[in-house]
């Protein structure tokens, strides 16, 4: 079954700077890849996602990209804020109702 | 529109006993998927139910199920507690492909 991987398990950053979380999946049939933002004592929420059709997406100052060659997604962030602290998620599925496989998350600290 | 909720918020039970987490999905979202959350292994998934019918199943054991009833209301249950099923249990409710998830069940076994 699909394996996905997430690294780092933490990154800390100073505001202002940019932040990257990268994720490799192991199913060469995935085809949606979102991205979810946890904050403390909530669930996850979907903040970005992208398909395989396409390589890179924005939307303001988180981007993702993909390399379907090489089975990798990343997220991107620009301008951190203290408010981007959180624990950040990548995800893989073959789309449709497919399950949703996770990475094992990312905690994002941003200092002021 | 109410999100998805997840009672009780908090569950401290021993080991050997059982237990049933509820899920109310958004209203007119029919699929509801069940995730264990743990440090260091991410998400989990557990399983996902569709107008009643499990559609799709993780790789947990038989002590945890789950069902789904007419109002698409959804619960767990696990059964013969052990320490290793204390967890953060979130369900999520789907539109498309998005999953909305609720704020979890932190499940502690003692």
């Amino acid at each position: 079954g699909e394996n996905v991987e997430q690294h780092p398990s933490t990154l800390s950053v100073q505001e202002g700077d940019s932040a990257v979380i990268k994720c490799t999946y192991s199913d060469s049939a995935s085809n949606y890849f979102p991205w979810y933002k946890q904050e403390l004592g909530k669930g996850p929420q979907l903040i970005i996602d992208i398909r395989s059709n396409v390589g890179e997406k924005k939307d303001q100052r988180i981007a993702v990209t993909l390399n379907k060659t090489a089975k990798h997604f990343s997220l991107h962030i620009t301008e951190t804020q203290p408010e981007d602290s959180a624990v950040y998620f990548c995800a893989a599925s073959k789309g449709g109702f497919q399950k949703l496989v996770f990475g094992t998350g990312t905690r994002l600290l941003v200092s002021p | 529109k109410a999100g998805v909720t997840q009672t009780p918020r908090y569950l401290i039970k021993t080991r050997g006993q059982q237990v049933t987490l509820s899920c109310s999905p958004i209203s007119g979202h029919r699929s509801v998927s069940w995730y264990q959350q743990t440090p260091g292994q991410g998400l989990q998934f557990l399983f996902e139910y569709f107008s009643e019918t499990q559609r799709n199943k993780g790789n947990f054991p038989g002590r945890f199920s789950g069902r789904q009833f007419s109002n698409s209301r959804s619960e767990m249950n696990v059964s013969t507690l052990e320490l290793g099923d204390s967890a953060l249990y979130l369900c999520a409710s789907r539109r498309d492909e998005e999953l909305f998830f609720g704020s979890g069940t932190q499940l502690s076994v003692l």
